[in-house]
């Protein structure tokens, strides 16, 4: 049982947009950013957005990342064949001291 | 530029210790705000956080897991360690360290290793 709750897949076809949701409480998310990862597969995850809506250089502009509360939601325009990945949040905990990792969310493009 | 590399053993037997080695290059674990991570994943599931270890020589671990693992590093060298004791079935997993930074709130895994697969199997 992780601590971040995702929804386990997301559908939608090709160039539409899709939401990735990330639900936590406030000893993590709702005091601390929030990060996102894409693990496409067979693959390492690879980082593609920190601070609540940063993107690090490389990372296209599909990609967008928010936070409102002890929520935070990862959003994918313009979806491509390659998008399809496990898409996985994370964050502090301040109560447990540690990392912590969403369940992770399996994006498929129709 | 950055890059992190897992080693250790591909299977291990029940109640053994499982050491794990990462190697790095590219940056310092000497640098204020750096940090390695180690994170597994099972097959076909989630990806767990497992300990981290910072610049200063701070340590944290993940709750469910604190009396098993042990991270240290060696700086001159660019490596750092996990050992995980009393290795049971359930910790059959890629195992991944990550380059992550951390400040004010702000935790994230920037660089990531290929991972490296442990069965743990009689």
């Amino acid at each position: 049982q992780s601590v971040l709750t995702q929804p386990p897949s997301v559908s939608a076809a090709p160039g539409q947009k899709i939401t990735i949701s990330c639900s936590g409480s406030s000893p993590n998310i709702g005091n601390n950013y929030v990060s996102w990862y894409q693990q496409l597969p067979r693959t390492a995850p690879k980082l593609l957005i920190h601070d609540n809506n940063k993107r690090p250089s490389g990372i296209p502009d599909r990609f967008s990342g928010s936070k409102s509360g002890t929520s935070a939601t990862l959003g994918i325009t313009g979806l491509q064949t390659g998008d399809e990945a496990d898409y996985y949040c994370g964050t502090w905990d301040n109560s447990l001291s540690a990392g912590v990792f969403g369940g992770g969310t399996k994006v498929t493009v129709l | 530029q950055v890059t992190l590399r897992e080693s250790g053993p591909a299977l291990v037997k029940p109640t053994q210790t499982l050491t794990l080695t990462c190697i790095f290059s590219g940056f310092s674990l000497t640098t204020s705000g750096m940090c390695v991570t180690w994170v597994r994943q099972p097959p076909g599931r989630a990806l767990e956080w497992l300990a981290r270890i910072d610049w200063d020589d701070d340590k944290y671990y993940s709750t469910s897991l604190k009396t098993r693992l042990t991270i240290s590093k060696d700086t001159s060298r660019n490596q750092v360690v996990l050992t995980v004791t009393n290795v049971d079935p359930v910790d059959t997993a890629t195992y991944y360290c990550a380059r992550s930074r951390f400040a004010s709130g702000s935790h994230w895994h920037d660089y990531w290793g290929q991972g490296t697969l442990v069965t743990v199997s009689s």
